[in-house]
């Protein structure tokens, strides 16, 4: 069974300030996809990034960037100098294997201060 | 590209009423899938398909639930009857056959079960 563990709740930060949102996950598969997604107040669903369980290249998009590591089974995700326009909820997503369906997150709800 | 079309977006009703949620899934996509969101739960799947057949539908809750895909441009979420501890916000997503590619997510459904 696939599971993913967001045990951060909820984050709080002033703006300007760097934020780590943490992801931790379990799956059986050799082959396996990890995504975030954000979910700002007006509801919607919005995808962030997608890595493949064989690529541990961490990347670096503007503000956000993401640290995948297996020998650890995480895949955190920082957003610096974080701006109110950040506050939402975050989820951290996994799918693979035979599996075509995705496994979410309970989500992280970031909230950014002026 | 219109994206997926969710109806309603609001929905309240009266406990043991039928209530149908609607989804038009992105022209194209070969798989839909029907989540729901609430805060002790988090982000569930209740099932998806794949070229119209349900493939996996182990998370619907029970039998009062029903979900069909009649073509590829339609999906319908029954729920009857309807009971208080239905009320959720109900997404409706969609993606291509392309193994783990990104889920589309509509605006979704805020059910409310009086």
């Amino acid at each position: 069974a696939q599971k993913v563990t967001q045990a951060q709740t909820e984050i709080s930060v002033v703006e300007k300030e760097d934020v780590t949102l943490d992801c931790v996950y379990e799956t059986r598969d050799t082959t396996y996809y990890l995504f975030w997604y954000k979910q700002p107040p007006s509801g919607e669903l919005v995808f962030l990034i997608r890595r493949n369980s064989f690529d541990e290249q961490n990347e670096i998009s503007g503000r956000y960037s993401w640290n995948f590591q297996k020998s650890t089974s995480s895949f955190n995700f920082t957003i610096t100098a974080s701006q109110v326009v950040d506050s939402a909820v975050y989820f951290c997503a996994l799918g693979g294997g035979a599996n075509s369906k995705l496994t979410f997150g309970k989500g992280i709800t970031l909230s950014v201060r002026p | 590209d219109a994206g997926v079309i969710q109806s309603p977006r609001h929905e309240v009703t009266e406990m043991g009423q039928e209530v149908t949620l609607r989804c038009k899934p992105i022209s194209g996509h070969d798989y839909l899938f029907w989540y729901r969101q609430t805060m002790m739960r988090g982000l569930e799947l209740l099932i998806y398909f794949n070229n119209n057949v349900p493939i996996d539908d182990s998370g619907m809750p029970e039998d009062r639930f029903s979900a069909k895909m009649p073509n590829a441009s339609f999906s319908t979420l029954k729920i009857q009857p309807s009971e208080p501890r239905d009320s959720a916000v109900y997404f409706c997503a969609s993606r291509t056959d392309r193994i783990n590619e990104k889920l589309f997510f509509g605006s979704g459904t805020q059910l409310s079960v009086l």
